[in-house]
């Protein structure tokens, strides 16, 4: 069974870029669409944006010119990247896996990240 | 971008109740609908895939139903452990997917 663990700082300050890396195991990422997706405390789920197989990517319209996905298939993770920081970035931020049917299947735990000076 | 909406926001029942969450498209999404599970502290979980299929492990008192614009979550019987958030997302028209904002389901 695949499994995701997300990993970066927990704290970025404003305008700074926020980093994060979700490290896959129990499978290959060569195959499938991985996308980020955040939760402000106490609030909904927004999809942030994917990578796939060959390094495509495509990016929620309201953050597409603050975000990069990229990946490493020799380590087996993919990360993500949003610059020019605010506290309204702050949230959990989870990686999941995109079945062939084009829902989650697989989530890591999570991340929170504070924007914070 | 197809909107979703959950209905009720909140959702307070008894243990042994069923209970009966809503989910509505802003444009018909076919049958591409999944329902996700989340407690506190965790990530969601995948509950429902295609409408009405079960993800592997989840319970048979959780059932989906619906089509084109309007979905249904029934759990046939509460227990303890079903206390939790439950979101919808569609997935018929991508980028971007698209959630619900949400039923908290409460005691």
């Amino acid at each position: 069974q695949v499994q995701l663990q997300e990993s970066g700082p927990g704290l970025v300050k404003p305008s700074e870029t926020l980093s994060l890396t979700c490290t896959v195991s129990g499978g290959p990422i060569s195959g499938y669409y991985w996308v980020w997706i955040r939760q402000p405390p106490g609030k909904g789920l927004e999809w942030i944006g994917y990578i796939y197989d060959n390094g495509s990517t495509d990016f929620n319209t309201s953050l597409s010119s603050r975000v990069t996905i990229s990946e490493d298939r020799s380590k087996n993770q993919f990360s993500l990247r949003l610059s020019s920081v605010t506290a309204a970035d702050t949230a959990v931020y989870f990686c999941a896996r995109v079945t062939s049917r084009w829902y989650f299947d697989s989530w890591g735990q999570g991340t929170l990240v504070t924007v914070s000076s | 971008e197809i909107v979703m909406t959950q209905s009720p926001a909140t959702l307070s029942v008894s243990p042994g109740d069923r209970a009966t969450l809503s989910c509505r498209a802003s444009q018909s999404v076919t049958g591409n609908l999944a329902w996700y599970q989340q407690k506190p502290g965790q990530a969601p979980r995948l509950l429902i895939y295609d409408t009405s299929t079960r993800a592997t492990g989840v319970p048979v008192r959780f059932s989906g139903s619906g089509s084109g614009t309007e979905f249904t979550l029934t759990i046939s019987s509460l227990q303890s452990e079903d206390f939790a958030v439950y979101y919808c997302q569609q997935y018929h028209n991508w980028p971007p997917w698209t959630f619900g904002q949400g039923t908290k389901v409460e005691i």
